[in-house]
């Protein structure tokens, strides 16, 4: 099973200011199976990235995925007030499907 | 518009059984791969099953394999997942995913439906 390890747990950050989010895996994941979810509180997870890098549809370009091997990160340009929420990455490239435990950005 | 209502979460003693079910519209349901993700309460997400467009292959995670089954209907465009001899560690919501790809079961999830919460207790 791949681990994926998020950090940092917690991101306290204003509206406006840049977020980088890290996973780390346990092994090697190709770049072609690696996504990030949004999830607000009270809703469903929202895909935001897959293949490291490419947007999901109707994802602004604010948000952007980036990495390789066993680092990748998600970057948030400039936070809006929408963005404060829980932030999961997940790798499917092999089976079990896992997911990082999660990165809440909080507003400082 | 892609939708997915789960519906079947309820109250359960441990030991006992539920079915949950998942009913999409908005696209063509044979054609994709379907999964359950579930989130205990305040936890993250964890996988816990994936089935075939046609219904014949099927994964499972390890913590409900031999426990949990999972089907679908397509002329009913509907997933489900029988839970039997549960686990008060089951307790969580149950969210069923749509994969992103055709024809392709392991892979990222476009759509997510809202949940349906499972509880496992005496």
């Amino acid at each position: 099973e791949i681990v994926l390890t998020q950090s940092p747990g917690t991101l306290s950050l204003s509206p406006g200011e840049r977020a980088t989010l890290s996973c780390r895996a346990s092994r090697s994941v190709s770049t072609t199976y690696l996504a990030w979810y949004q999830q607000r509180p009270g809703q469903s997870p929202r895909l935001l990235i897959y293949g490291t890098s490419a947007r999901a549809t109707g994802i602004p370009d604010r948000f952007s995925g980036s990495g390789s091997g066993t680092d990748f990160t998600l970057t948030i340009s400039r936070l809006e007030p929408e963005d404060f929420a829980v932030y999961y990455c997940q790798q499917y490239g092999t089976t079990p499907i896992t997911f990082g435990q999660g990165t809440r950005l909080g507003l400082k | 518009e892609v939708q997915l209502l789960e519906s079947g979460g309820d109250l359960a003693q441990p030991g006992g059984s539920l079915r949950l079910s998942c009913t999409a519209s908005g696209f063509t349901f044979d054609s994709y791969g379907m999964t359950w993700v579930r989130q205990a309460p305040g936890k993250g997400l964890e996988w816990v099953s994936a089935i075939g467009g046609n219904g014949d292959s099927t994964w499972y995670a390890d913590s409900v394999q031999g426990r949990f089954s999972i089907s679908r209907d397509n002329s009913k465009s509907t997933l489900y997942l029988q839970m039997n001899s549960l686990r008060d560690d089951d307790t969580a919501v149950y969210f069923c995913a749509k994969s992103a790809v055709r024809e392709i079961v392991i892979y990222s999830f476009d759509s997510w439906g809202q949940g349906t919460l499972v509880t496992v207790s005496s």
